[in-house]
């Protein structure tokens, strides 16, 4: 089944202890890209690669880190992690030939205390 | 500066009635236009998209219409479900080399029995 899977689904932590949301995806799709959905203010991109090793900032990076060492995997790494990043994490994939049509990971939900 | 506007935080239709969903930009950039849909605890999932090159698209219930000048497109839902109770993003790409997605703040249909 193609699919895009996160880890974990929903994460309570602590300022500033680092973690990591793992996104994975099956379909071969060169472009990965994360979101977050804040309420009233709808989905917003923090990173995309296009490739491997080929990654941008989207349009709300600050406070976060990513990296696309394989194809298939697209980690989010919050260093520092900050109570104005408590969210809804989607992770998203889609073949460069059709990057409008994204396929959306379940999504992750992250509290920061 | 929000580029994609959805004004209409929710709307309630009867089951059998036509939901129409709209949607406005500002970007006249943008030249492809995609609507997703939410369920709670799930991912967004493509709907129906549509070119700049065109002013409707069919996909069985959903129709999406573009207006250029007026820069606002619209999804006609006929005949709405209560299934379809869901929110609605609509996005909007600019092309060529460039595969960032801006999503609008999506608008709550609920489809009443």
């Amino acid at each position: 089944e193609a699919q895009v899977t996160q880890n974990p689904r929903y994460l309570i932590t602590v300022t500033g202890k680092k973690l990591t949301v793992t996104c994975s995806q099956n379909m071969n799709h060169e472009y990965m890209s994360w979101y977050r959905q804040d309420p009233g203010l709808g989905l917003r991109q923090i990173y995309y690669s296009m490739n491997v090793e080929v990654t941008d900032k989207g349009d709300v990076p600050e406070g976060y880190k990513v990296s696309r060492k394989e194809k298939r995997n697209f980690p989010l790494i919050l260093e520092s992690p900050s109570p104005n990043q408590t969210s809804l994490y989607f992770c998203a994939s889609s073949s460069t030939h059709r990057t409008d049509t994204q396929y959306f990971g379940p999504g992750t939900r992250l509290t920061v205390l | 500066d929000q580029q994609v506007k959805q004004n209409s935080p929710s709307l309630s239709v009867q089951e059998g009635r036509i939901s129409i969903l709209n949607c406005d930009y500002t970007n006249s950039m943008f030249d492809y236009f995609l609507w997703y849909k939410k369920y709670p605890a799930e991912g967004p999932t493509f709907l129906i998209s549509i070119s700049s090159i065109k002013d409707k698209n069919e996909d069985g219930r959903f129709t999406v219409f573009l207006n250029k000048s007026a820069k606002h497109l619209s999804l006609h839902i006929v005949p709405s479900q209560p299934g379809d109770s869901a929110v609605y993003f609509c996005a909007a790409n600019s092309g060529g080399s460039n595969y960032k997605l801006t999503f609008g703040k999506g608008t709550l249909l609920t489809v009443n029995p």
